[in-house]
């Protein structure tokens, strides 16, 4: 079974300030995915960013990057210089490999502010 | 190219009718997977369809039922609606083959409203 923990229901952050989103996992899969995945008002999941569990580095895509530590079983969303467009509820989410299905985290919700 | 398209967008029910949700997936993906979203919750897995077949299927009742057809295009039916399946229903869809996960993409949902 997998299961994932967000344990922060709200963030703030100041425009163009850094901000960091906690993810924590659990799963028995010996390889697997982490996701973090942004949700705007409208519903639509956008994909942000993966990194494998046999990555030896951390992923990064433009102003994100996930700060992955798995001995820890964190898998941590880094927002560099954060625009008001970046205000949403942000998912954290574990697949296994091979077709398995998403397990998403209770989400948190990011509010920037100008 | 289109992505990920639903139907209908918003939608009111009563409780103990029958509701039907449909779902394209992105053009050259073989895969549709459900995800039920309560209001301020994540994502559950509803199931999977490849090949016309459910593949996967997480922790829902027999009332919650699909297909898929044989242009990768999927319906989700819930028969007998109760008040708690007012939801977002978010389709995805993926290749198969897509070991990693990270081309799978997401329809913007239908809200399901049951009064």
């Amino acid at each position: 079974a997998q299961k994932i923990t967000q344990t922060q229901p709200g963030m703030f952050v100041q425009e163009k300030e850094a901000v960091t989103l906690d993810c924590t996992y659990d799963t028995s899969d010996p390889s697997y995915g982490l996701f973090w995945y942004k949700q705007p008002s409208s519903g639509e999941m956008i994909f942000l960013i993966y990194q494998g569990s046999y990555d030896q580095q951390n992923a990064t895509e433009g102003r994100y990057s996930l700060n992955f530590q798995k001995a820890r079983k964190s898998a941590n969303l880094v927002i560099s210089a954060s625009q008001l467009g970046d205000s949403a509820m942000y998912f954290c989410a574990s697949r296994g490999l091979f077709g398995q299905n998403f397990v998403f985290g209770p989400g948190t919700r990011l509010s920037v502010l100008p | 190219d289109a992505g990920v398209t639903q139907s209908p967008t918003h939608l009111i029910k009563t409780r103990g009718q029958q509701v039907t949700l449909r779902c394209s997936p992105k053009s050259g993906h073989d895969t549709v997977s459900w995800y039920q979203q309560a209001l301020g919750q994540g994502p559950q897995f509803i199931f999977q369809y490849y090949e016309e077949e459910e593949r996967q299927r997480g922790n829902f009742p027999d009332r919650f039922s699909g297909h898929q057809f044989p242009n990768y295009s999927s319906e989700l039916n819930v028969n007998a609606l109760l008040l708690g399946d007012s939801a977002l229903y978010l389709c995805a869809s993926s290749l198969y083959r897509d070991r990693e996960g990270n081309t799978i993409y997401f329809g913007e949902g239908s809200w399901l409203t049951v009064v």
